[in-house]
């Protein structure tokens, strides 16, 4: 059964940072591109970040570019996100997901945990 | 970049009833398009990829179709357990772009 497990966030003051961890199991880490998708309160979701498989590519929005940054370790079977320079509007929950074998969409996703950034 | 424009916004139904969702794309994207089910406080769930393919363990009373710019997802008889909001979702290269959702709600 392939689990994908979030930790890490919680109340940071804007302009701060945070690192968000997910764990995942149940498949073949390596196989497969990872990703971070959010969403802010009342709000819809919002593709934030992506690395590829050997962390050869990766992607961001431009709402995160040059604030965030993706990271993976294969041999902990584990995906990261490194944010810094925190603002208001990325409260959110945020959520890892899995690449699907067609790499197009995201096949499987976590609970997510919530990110807060407030004063 | 591609919009992705979903109609309508929401969408008062009753249980038994048919459910069609659409989903508008800026610009052509061949059939490459998703559909989630995301529920409050759960995990968002795959529904239909390429269009019109359903994901593992997908019941068949959804259907999606579609090409080029406009796209349909169906419930054919809606089951309790299908309120929830739905979102479609294209990708290409590294953007990946979700419509704003519809919420479908009991009536």
């Amino acid at each position: 059964e392939v689990q994908l497990v979030e930790s890490g966030g919680g109340l940071v003051q804007p302009g701060r940072s945070l690192r968000l961890s997910c764990a995942a199991s149940g498949f073949i880490f390596d196989d497969y591109a990872m990703h971070w998708v959010r969403q802010a309160p009342g709000k819809g979701l919002e593709w934030v970040s992506g690395i590829s498989w050997n962390s050869g590519s990766t992607g961001y929005a431009d709402s995160v570019k040059g604030r965030f940054t993706i990271s993976r370790d294969n041999a902990k079977n584990s995906l990261y996100l490194q944010m810094k320079n925190l603002r208001a509007e990325d409260t959110a929950l945020y959520y890892c997901a899995k690449d699907s074998s067609g790499g197009k969409e995201f096949d499987y996703w976590g609970q997510g945990i919530l990110v807060t950034v407030s004063s | 970049e591609i919009v992705l424009t979903q109609s309508p916004a929401t969408l008062s139904l009753s249980p038994g009833e048919r459910a069609t969702f659409s989903c508008r794309a800026s610009q052509s994207v061949s059939s490459y398009l998703a559909w989630y089910q995301h529920k409050p406080g759960q995990a968002p769930r795959l529904l239909i990829y390429d269009a019109s393919n359903r994901a593992t363990g997908i019941p068949p009373r959804f259907s999606g179709s579609g090409s080029g710019t406009d796209f349909t997802l169906t419930i054919s008889s809606l089951e309790p357990e299908d309120f929830a909001v739905y979102y479609c979702q294209h990708r290409i290269n590294w953007l990946y772009s979700f419509g704003q959702g519809t919420k479908l709600e009991i009536k």
